[in-house]
């Protein structure tokens, strides 16, 4: 099964928001909420950033959200910083025999 | 807190097999499935499947299903996973990590292991 489509990288500059879009299909992003993100710094395991498309896990800032329409799902980080740049990563569950499917990841640059 | 500490680096020759460990603590083990997580040098994370400490049953993702064999060991808080015939590609950072939700299943993953290289080289 292919991976979910992610932009290879998005940059912002400190303050602004980006939005980091996750392409499935009916049979994945389309057809379950159970969207999730990880955010991962160079060298480091990832880190559950999202859940259920939309939810924060305690401890995670308001500046990171999320959304979904159809087969697409969205990341958007508002009032940039620094230590946000990093690689992001979105998951699906999926119908297939892969239960989990992960999106090939979006490096963020923080200008 | 919850802490999941991972075996050490291994170096494989190809055709081998190889078996990582995770031995969790500050938390209750029998409540929550445990995944496994991998990621080869410059690419992305690739889920290879899920175990149920309670029952021990398995789900694998396709592609390593008849390679991977995931255990645990309730005695000693610890699971583990075995991955056969071991090629160049099987060359990446291997995870475990925890789902989420008590006593079910999310597919979202909350606690993380520090991850173990694994090294496949003639």
């Amino acid at each position: 099964q292919s991976a979910l489509t992610q932009p290879a990288s998005v940059s912002g500059s400190p303050g602004q928001s980006i939005t980091i879009s996750c392409t499935g299909t009916g049979s994945d992003v389309g057809a379950y909420n159970s969207v999730s993100w990880y955010q991962q710094h160079p060298d480091k395991a990832p880190k559950l950033l999202l859940y259920d498309v939309d939810n924060r896990p305690s401890g995670i800032s308001n500046r990171f959200s999320g959304s979904k329409s159809g087969n697409t799902a969205s990341l958007t980080i508002s009032g940039l910083q620094a230590e946000d740049e990093a690689d992001y990563y979105c998951t699906s569950y999926t119908s297939s025999d892969t239960r989990v499917i992960f999106g090939g990841g979006t490096t963020l640059t923080v200008l | 807190q919850v802490q999941l500490v991972q075996s050490g680096a291994e170096v494989r020759k190809p055709g081998a097999s190889v078996k990582v460990s995770c031995k969790a603590s500050g938390y209750t083990f029998s409540g929550f499935h445990m995944h496994w997580v991998r990621q080869a040098p410059g690419q992305g994370l690739e889920w290879m499947g899920i175990i149920n400490p309670s029952g021990g049953d398995t789900n694998y993702a396709q592609k390593f299903q008849g390679r991977v064999t995931m255990t645990r060991d309730t005695s000693t808080s610890t699971f583990y996973m075995e991955l056969s015939s071991l090629t160049s590609d099987d060359t990446a950072v291997y995870w475990c990590t925890r789902d989420r939700v008590f006593f079910s299943r999310s597919w979202t993953f909350d606690f993380w292991g520090q991850g173990t290289l694994v090294t496949v080289s003639s």
